[in-house]
């Protein structure tokens, strides 16, 4: 399950704030992503990276923002715009070229109070 | 875009029976289809991929078959064991340079002892 980590595992916001969620790999990918998971609807694509300095909206990523300042790390901000974020949210990685198999960390849950 | 339709959305079967999950894509140009496997709580887990270029893969109890054609791809699980209960997605993607990988909306399988 090493590799990469995402913290913390729970997250409570009060509405109204920005929260950022850290994601950390070691595996020396270059492509990173943000995933977020709601019940019976699958994993929905938020954000994503291919290399550093250089980031894509995914199909939902109104109300978040990234960065992608090193290769290792991708962090999440979920703004105040955005109007439901109470979900599970998944960061995954991957090599680019032939082996594009994604590992996901462990996931944050994040809920609004 | 890229649209998976996986059904059923809910499966269950008793210990030692075998199951089926399938899957449907849009996307002609999709030759890679990995099947996760996430169970409560924890992250999503690669079980298994195929590549456009082959008809069927196996590994122990577990197999995945594709029909370019009609663009449907199933999970095949034989002799069900209570482990086995966790929700699976299976996804399409394209293979090569960035990869933007496109989810179903899960099965969540419960194996009865």
């Amino acid at each position: 399950d090493g590799g990469i980590t995402q913290s913390p595992k729970y997250l409570f916001r009060k509405e109204g704030q920005n929260v950022t969620l850290s994601c950390e790999q070691n595996l020396n990918h270059d492509a990173m992503y943000w995933y977020r998971q709601d019940p019976g609807q699958g994993l929905r694509l938020i954000y994503y990276s291919q290399i550093v300095n250089d980031f894509q909206k995914g199909d939902i990523a109104e109300g978040y923002s990234v960065s992608r300042e090193k290769k290792e790390s991708f962090p999440l901000t979920v703004t105040s715009a955005q109007k439901n974020p109470t979900a599970f949210y998944l960061c995954a990685s991957s090599w680019l070229g032939d082996t594009d198999t994604q590992y996901f960390g462990p996931g944050t849950r994040l809920t609004v109070l | 875009g890229e649209n998976v339709e996986q059904h059923p959305s809910t499966l269950s079967v008793q210990e030692g029976d075998s199951a089926v999950i399938k899957c449907t894509y849009s996307d002609s140009a999709s030759n890679y289809f990995p099947w996760y496997k996430q169970e409560l709580g924890k992250r999503p887990q690669l079980i298994i991929d195929i590549r456009s270029n082959v008809g069927e893969k196996k590994d122990q109890r577990i197999a995945v078959t594709l029909n370019k054609t009609a663009k449907h791809f199933s999970l095949h699980i034989t002799e069900t064991q209570p482990e086995d209960s966790a929700v699976y997605f299976c996804a399409a993607s394209i293979r090569g340079g960035y990869q933007k990988v496109t989810f179903g909306t899960g099965t969540k399988l419960q194996v009865i002892p």
